[in-house]
């Protein structure tokens, strides 16, 4: 069974500054799929990003990027520029590529941006 | 559209109660999933389905029921509700293709007391 895995429970930073939050995930497939999902106070999960495996190019949405490494199995989240709008909590994700279209989610990293 | 939409919104349940989790969604999507969030924790999937009339266990079933008997309609029935079945509810549902976006609902907070 895959296993996603967010070693940073909370972080903290300043407006403006960049932050970028960590996951690795635990798969035996080479076909598959990674998101991020933000989850701000309102309770509603948002899709921020995503990746598939078999793309080597990073994935970027404005002001969020990824540093995808598919050999060391790591999915981070690079955020720039943070916003107060940033604040939330950040899901990582991964979705076989067989079967139905299941999620796995990590624990999930608090963040909070400062003003 | 609505998108995807869950009543109630909040719901305390003594032991021993049961109750359905409505979810529609007006997407016209095929795939619907249950989850739920325990303080603190990351989703975990309860049940799924793939079209009208097919269901299947996800990572969490026990305790729970599930029936797709429309497109659009997925209610999560608890029957003999658990302290351990308190939670926060999501509902989502996605087109029929890999990589394609789950769309969540707002969430039902559930307390079993």
């Amino acid at each position: 069974a895959q296993t996603v895995t967010q070693s940073q429970p909370e972080m903290s930073v300043q407006e403006a500054e960049t932050v970028t939050l960590s996951c690795t995930y635990d798969t035996s497939e080479n076909n598959y799929y990674l998101f991020w999902y933000k989850q701000p106070p309102s309770r509603q999960m948002i899709l921020v990003i995503r990746q598939e495996a078999y793309k080597q190019q990073n994935a970027t949405e404005n002001r969020f990027s990824v540093n995808f490494q598919k050999a060391a199995k790591s999915f981070s989240l690079k955020i720039s520029d943070s916003q107060l709008g940033d604040t939330a909590m950040y899901f990582c994700a991964f979705m076989t590529q067989q079967g139905a279209q299941k999620l796995v989610f990590g624990q999930g990293t608090r963040l909070t941006i400062n003003p | 559209n609505a998108g995807v939409t869950q009543t109630p919104k909040f719901r305390i349940l003594k032991i021993g109660q049961s109750m359905t989790l409505q979810c529609t969604q007006d997407m016209n999507h095929n795939y619907m999933y249950w989850y739920r969030q325990d303080p603190g924790m990351g989703l975990k999937l309860i049940y799924y389905s793939v079209g009208a009339g097919i269901t299947d266990k996800g990572e969490v079933p026990n305790g729970y029921n599930v029936s797709r008997s429309t497109t659009e309609d997925f209610p999560l029935r608890l029957e003999l509700a658990a302290p351990s079945q308190t939670s926060v509810y999501f509902c989502a549902s996605s087109y029929d293709s890999y990589y394609n976006e789950q769309f969540f609902g707002p969430g039902t907070r559930l307390t079993v007391l």
